[in-house]
């Protein structure tokens, strides 16, 4: 069982829309990465947010775009989805120190 | 970039078996090395992290690691794996600029057969 839970946990959308997906992080964690793990590999880093604001970005266009909120859950956007954005998209907070727990990941299929 | 390389994709062992999966990363300076693990439909556990200190760190069942500074490398070794050990094994690093942002590996598939 983790304290990060992710939302939806499947979830199918067409080549040109967009997504959204949701992420609560542990109790006391303020800051939440975003990954990005594709079939068969690690995960990538997408971006991090830190007290509500952009605090790190990985190598992904802007039409990945994310919010943090004042009770450190977190949204990440996809706009003009492709179909390699399928994957399975993690989250994963902190409390800046040394605990970092990940959620179950939202498995995206773009068709 | 920062990389971190795992070089075996996939090890097939018996039960009772010896393990060691390799990882080596790139960045020359303060690390943190972590290893997860990914049992099939499940999240990313942590098996074990090294931050300063002695460099053989013990983890979660059974798992070990051991930092090479010189060598680059947190190689993850258990003595004697289980069947339930098969799963997928992540090597992660974070560096001094930001200790938040992990650089994964590809990762390595283990199965261990009954």
């Amino acid at each position: 069982e983790t304290g990060v839970t992710q939302s939806p946990t499947h979830l199918i959308k067409t080549r040109g829309q967009q997504v959204t997906l949701r992420c609560s992080s542990q109790s006391g964690h303020n800051t939440v990465s975003w990954y990005q793990q594709a079939l068969g590999q690690g995960p990538q880093f997408i971006f991090q947010y830190y007290r509500e604001e952009e605090n790190g970005r990985g190598n992904f266009p802007p039409r990945f775009s994310g919010l943090q909120f004042p009770n450190y859950s977190s949204e990440l956007n996809v706009n003009a989805l492709e179909l390699d954005d399928s994957a399975l998209y993690l989250c994963a907070s902190s409390d800046r120190g040394e605990g970092y727990t990940f959620g179950s990941g939202t498995r995206l299929t773009v068709v | 970039a920062q990389s971190v390389s795992q070089h075996n994709h996939h090890v097939i062992l018996s039960e009772a078996a010896s393990l060691e999966l390799g990882c080596n990363y790139s960045y020359g300076g303060t690390v943190n090395l972590f290893w997860y693990v990914q049992y099939p439909g499940q999240h990313l556990q942590l098996l074990l992290k090294y931050f300063s200190g002695d460099p053989l760190v013990k983890g979660i069942k059974g798992f070990e690691a051991e930092f090479i500074k010189s060598k680059f490398s947190f190689n993850l070794r258990k003595p004697s794996v289980q069947w339930s050990d098969t799963a997928e094994y992540f090597c992660a690093v974070t560096t001094e600029y930001n200790f938040n942002k992990f650089y994964f590996g590809s990762g390595t598939k283990l199965n261990v057969k009954p």
